[in-house]
């Protein structure tokens, strides 16, 4: 159980586009989610909070405009990477939160490879 | 505000080699604390966590981490790895009142070799 997944799992775009990933929760409803961004051989940075239903609360330095989440249902979040440029370059991963458990445990996908040209 | 420092960036160890991935935090409250692996291009899996209770915890795959609170560390420990383990880990910090946010530490790449 507790199974996260997203996709795609790899994204080439050109610079300029904008990008869809989706996250979803696969055998449970997950009442919050997360969105994280790794660059490579770093870690992981949170970026925002999403709870379905309401808008997502973005992180100091994380432009909201650019970075556009969505969390439509309890089983779905998705991030849209809008006007994409080089710099956005980087491995999304989202995390779910059945909001289960006393510590709000956290499920994590297997992550989206964005190249942007 | 809480903070998660791992000490090592690379660990290089033979197989059947004991190890030790330091992590230290810091923070003014209780705080839960975490390791997850990393294995090539893929998400993260919760290998053990410590909420409360036994200071000492044990994960399904001979790693054990222990909390020490005089010390605010949460050392990750397997007296014999294997090449399997080959991985990046991280360890994580969260606190009660912040809706389940994660703090990261840097990551430490375990590197075993035969």
């Amino acid at each position: 159980g507790a199974v996260v997944s997203q996709h795609p799992s790899r994204v080439i775009c050109k610079s300029g586009t904008s990008v869809k990933i989706e996250c979803r929760s696969l055998d449970f409803q997950a009442t919050t989610m997360f969105w994280y961004r790794q660059f490579p051989k770093q870690s992981l940075m949170l970026m925002a909070t999403s709870n379905e239903g309401s808008k997502a609360t973005y992180e100091q330095g994380v432009e909201k405009d650019k970075f556009l989440i969505n969390h439509a249902s309890l089983t779905l979040s998705t991030l849209t990477v809008t006007s994409a440029h080089p710099e956005d370059s980087s491995f999304y991963i989202c995390s779910a939160d059945p909001g289960t458990s006393v510590y709000n445990e956290q499920f994590f996908g297997p992550g989206t490879r964005l190249t942007v040209l | 505000a809480q903070s998660v420092t791992q000490l090592d960036s690379q660990v290089p160890v033979f197989e059947e080699a004991p190890v030790e991935l330091r992590c230290n935090y810091s923070s003014s409250v209780s705080v839960y604390l975490f390791w997850y692996v990393q294995y090539p291009n893929q998400g993260l899996q919760l290998l053990l966590k410590y909420l409360s209770g036994s200071t000492l915890v044990e994960s399904i795959n001979g790693f054990e981490a222990e909390f020490n609170k005089s010390q605010t560390s949460f050392h990750l420990r397997k007296p014999s790895v294997h090449i399997s383990d080959t991985a990046e880990y991280f360890c994580a910090v969260s606190v009660d009142n912040q809706g389940g946010k994660l703090i990261f530490g840097q990551g430490t790449e375990l590197s075993v070799k035969p």
